[in-house]
């Protein structure tokens, strides 16, 4: 079965410009997850879908916005870019909302993203 | 808050040598963890879990235990190689409404021949 799968794989923007990142998940999976990964650190939570509504969210400016597709496939939009912006992007499935055993959540290869 | 504290790298061992890398946690709750790891320009690849406490989770020869009086998490293996050159982070998550994963900041690992 196929992984994770994310796409562009590297992009590079100009400062304030807007991106749009894609994810899906691995099939049956429900729930998919953002992050973000700035170099040297670790990945920092941004959103959470779960039946294409929105379940959690990180502390991420409103330039940050997810949606997530009746086929559990998701996009990630960060407008107005800033340097600071520049990282990793991780996108995650797992099959339920609600884990009361620590259900796993699978990362796909990521999105490099470079804002100059 | 939820946080996780991982051993500062860089790490360098030799092929063969012993592994321990240290986790701590704070959580007001019973999290699960989780050690993922990440090669070179890749992303995240799951290594272990544990569910609970004085759960083991293994895999790959490594392995930790769920200490929970200790708060911690601590990664192990017997004998590097190579091929075990990579970050690895440790993780939790928190039985909240969201299934979000607080991570450390990773610890990098070389081993050298």
């Amino acid at each position: 079965d196929a992984g994770v799968t994310q796409s562009p794989t590297h992009l590079i923007k100009t400062r304030g410009q807007q991106v749009t990142l894609r994810c899906s998940p691995i099939s049956g999976h429900k729930s998919v997850s953002w992050y973000q990964q700035v170099l040297g650190q670790g990945p920092q939570f941004i959103f959470q879908y779960y039946e294409k509504e929105e379940r959690g969210r990180g502390n991420f400016p409103d330039r940050f916005s997810a949606r997530q597709f009746p086929n559990y496939s998701s996009e990630l939009n960060v407008n107005a870019l800033l340097l600071g912006d520049s990282a990793l992007y991780l996108c995650a499935s797992s099959s339920r909302q609600q884990r009361p055993q620590g259900e796993t959540q699978y990362f796909g290869p990521g999105t490099r993203l470079l804002v100059l | 808050g939820d946080s996780v504290t991982q051993m500062e790298g860089p790490v360098t061992l030799s092929e063969e040598a012993f592994l321990t890398i240290n986790c701590t946690y704070t959580a007001t709750g019973y999290p699960s963890l989780f050690w993922y790891v990440q090669y070179p320009g890749e992303g995240l690849q799951l290594l272990l879990k544990a569910t609970k406490a004085d759960d083991k989770g293994s895999n790959k020869g490594f392995e930790a235990t769920y200490r929970k009086e200790t708060t911690s998490f601590h990664l192990e293996k017997g004998s590097v190689q190579v091929s075990d050159s990579a970050v690895y982070f440790c993780a939790l998550t928190y039985q909240t409404g969201a299934n979000n994963l607080f991570f450390g900041t990773g610890t990098r690992l070389t081993v050298i021949p």
